[in-house]
């Protein structure tokens, strides 16, 4: 089992629509988790991290469920600018990053 | 500039020959960190430095990939007798400090191994 599992999309949604995803982790050691942003041929930006309370962010929410091991992310109010590729990211206590292979998400007008 | 910097930008280069990628991070960041990226892949974690030091090289997917940071600053990811399947973008990040803090990436350096 992969140590971060997204689904890789794409995801098709029309704009203004709300849209989710998961992304679970198999190491139950994960101490910090994260969503990264990745548009095409370009480098990572960080969008969110993601805390045990749960955080949100203007139309972006992430959440920790640290029991089924997954954090999730949802978009509200999809924008055309969405559109890009979100990575997920989990940190271990022995110093490990493991992203994702990302989820790609297109947003349509 | 206040950003990540990485040279080369693309580097293409033929098999057997060694190649030397630099990353700049962002002043005062202490923790650096390498990763690669191949193509319709995620990215894959090679190493990282707090200050100069690396904890953990197990990362680096072969004895050919090396990693040095000196004075804190400037990282280099060295790759001796390239293969083909070394061809990826190699991704470089910075972060005030080691792990659990934002990472800011560079624009990446893109190998080709011909």
């Amino acid at each position: 089992r992969k140590e971060v599992e997204q689904d890789p999309g794409p995801f098709n949604v029309p704009e203004g629509a709300t849209v989710a995803f998961n992304c679970t982790y198999s190491n139950s050691a994960s101490q910090s988790f994260f969503w990264y942003r990745q548009d095409c041929r370009k480098e990572p930006k960080l969008l969110m991290s993601v805390y045990s309370s749960g955080n949100e962010d203007g139309r972006f929410t992430a959440q920790l469920n640290r029991a089924s091991q997954y954090i999730s992310l949802l978009i509200r109010d999809s924008k055309l600018s969405d559109s890009a590729t979100y990575l997920c990211v989990a940190e271990n206590r022995d110093d490990k990053i493991i992203f994702g292979k990302g989820t790609r998400l297109h947003i349509l007008p | 500039g206040a950003g990540v910097s990485q040279s080369p930008s693309n580097k293409v280069t033929e098999k057997g020959k060694d190649v030397e990628l630099r990353c700049d991070p962002i002043s005062g960041h202490t923790a650096l960190y390498w990763y690669r990226q191949s193509l319709g892949q995620g990215l894959e974690f090679l190493i990282y430095f707090q200050g100069n030091s690396a904890p953990d090289k197990s990362g680096l997917p072969s004895d050919r990939f090396s990693a040095e940071r000196t004075g804190g600053s400037v990282s280099t990811l060295t790759i001796q007798r390239t293969q083909q399947e070394d061809s990826a973008v190699y991704l470089c990040a910075s972060s005030l400090a080691p792990m659990r803090d934002t990472q800011y990436f560079g624009p990446g350096t893109r190998l080709t191994v011909l």
